[in-house]
């Protein structure tokens, strides 16, 4: 089975502070893993993606991901955050086989002016 | 180039009648995939389409059923309607083939409300 875990509901900084969201997953094989961002009533925008290689990855709108096998994460980052990052963030984990992506439950990011 | 595109954008309905959705994928993509998004309920698979034929469907009952089309293009049916099938359906497409295989590009969904 496959699960993925975003501990936080929600999360609120200040304009211009540094960002971090959680995700955290369990699957039996190696992972292919994606963070989407998701304005009220839209559909889903990748923001960036994990397939192999670098365990770092960098994704537009000044995100980045690092993924860490050892603790089973993928969690996004931004080094300084603008209102407009103002969203619903999902981490989702791909399972080629049997052709589905799994979701977090999301994180609402408010932001601080 | 066009992204994946969805009808109607907006669908209201009543208990016990039929929803049709629609999805047209990036010209090229061969694989379809359907998702709800219920409030409270998070992100779902429903079902995935590739090269024609069902491959895999979530935990959902057969009144949700759907097609894919030989252009690839794909319809969602949800049948007798319940007031709990009030959601955002999302659309993705998928090249099927290759590394990019595993990346999925959605569309803008169709917000279907039953009352």
């Amino acid at each position: 089975a496959q699960s993925v875990t975003q501990p936080d509901i929600h999360i609120t900084v200040s304009e211009g502070a540094s960002l971090e969201l959680r995700c955290n997953y369990s699957y039996g094989a190696t992972p292919y893993l994606f963070w989407y961002v998701q304005s009220p009533g839209q559909g889903l925008q990748l923001l960036l993606k994990y397939f192999s290689g670098d365990t770092l990855v960098q994704g537009i709108k000044g995100f980045e991901a690092e993924f860490k096998r050892s603790q089973s994460s993928f969690n996004l980052r931004k080094p300084s955050v603008h209102w407009s990052d103002a969203a619903e963030y999902f981490c989702a984990l791909h399972n080629t086989n049997a052709g589905k992506s799994t979701f977090g439950d999301g994180t609402t990011l408010t932001v601080k002016p | 180039e066009a992204g994946v595109t969805q009808s109607p954008t907006h669908l209201i309905k009543t208990r016990g009648q039929q929803a049709t959705l629609r999805c047209s994928p990036i010209s090229g993509h061969t694989s379809v995939y359907w998702y709800q998004q219920a409030l409270g309920l998070g992100l779902q698979f429903l079902l995935w389409y590739d090269e024609g034929e069902e491959r895999n469907r979530g935990n959902f009952p057969p009144r949700f059923s759907g097609r894919q089309f030989p252009n690839y293009s794909s319809e969602l049916n949800v049948n007798a309607l319940e007031l709990e099938d009030s959601a955002l359906y999302l659309c993705a497409s998928s090249p099927g083939t290759g590394s990019s295989y595993n990346e999925q590009f959605f569309g803008p969904g169709t917000r279907l409300t039953v009352l």
